[in-house]
């Protein structure tokens, strides 16, 4: 059964970095699949943020793409996002997931999500 | 590609057969999946390639359409149905989401 769970600081000031991680069981973290961020801020939609591949390809959203960083750490058989210079605007709930690849490509497995707050 | 859900609020009654109804700015095939999400849970993938039916979903949810119009229908509404559900593409890069149709007990 795979499962992703994220962790991270709740509180971040503005203008500093946010950096999240997310622990992937399961399934090898090297398995042919994207490993993606999407957040959704209170009372509103989702937004995807960026992934990266089995093999490492990054891929960003460009409203957000001079911001972040997703990486993978294999050993530990986790990723993580960092999202630089945060305003009041990244404020949202943070949710990690696995999206598949290929004609049927989904996001069908989704962390509970971490609610990440900017405020000084 | 913006994709545009509607309604964005639905109210409706047990038994009923409720359509949500996504339309995407441009072509698309067949890449899009539909979510459900409840208060404070993270969203559950309920259809993806348009139209297939993820493993564990109930049969009265069911997918259809391809290009730029998709649409979800649940046959008959249950209690456990009432929460807010998402259109995603991922035909093309960013990937986007519909604003959500938020389907509450009449």
């Amino acid at each position: 059964q795979v499962q992703l769970q994220e962790s991270g600081p709740g509180l971040v000031k503005p203008s500093e970095t946010l950096s999240l991680t997310c622990a992937v069981s399961g399934v090898s973290i090297s398995s042919s699949n994207w490993w993606s961020w999407i957040r959704q801020p209170p009372g509103m939609g989702l937004e995807w943020i960026g992934e990266i591949s089995d093999s490492g390809t990054t891929v960003y959203n460009p409203s957000l793409k001079s911001r972040v960083t997703v990486s993978v750490d294999k050993i530990n058989n986790q990723f993580s996002l960092k999202l630089s210079s945060v305003t009041a605007a990244d404020t949202a709930l943070y949710y990690c997931a696995r999206k598949t690849k290929g004609e049927g490509r989904s996001v069908d497995c989704w962390g509970q999500g971490t609610q990440v707050t900017v405020s000084s | 590609i913006q994709l545009t859900q509607s309604p964005s609020f639905l109210s409706a009654s047990v038994g009923d057969r409720v359509t949500i109804t996504c339309r995407a700015s441009q072509g698309i095939s067949s890449y899009l999946a539909w979510y459900q999400q409840k208060p404070g849970k993270a969203p559950k993938l309920l259809i993806y390639a348009a139209s297939a039916l993820q493993s564990g979903v109930p049969s009265r949810f069911s997918g259809s359409g391809s290009g730029t119009e998709f649409t979800l229908t649940i046959s008959s509404l249950q209690p456990e149905d009432f929460a807010t559900y998402y259109c995603q593409q991922l035909n093309s890069y960013p990937l986007t989401f519909g604003g959500g149709t938020k389907v509450e007990i009449k």
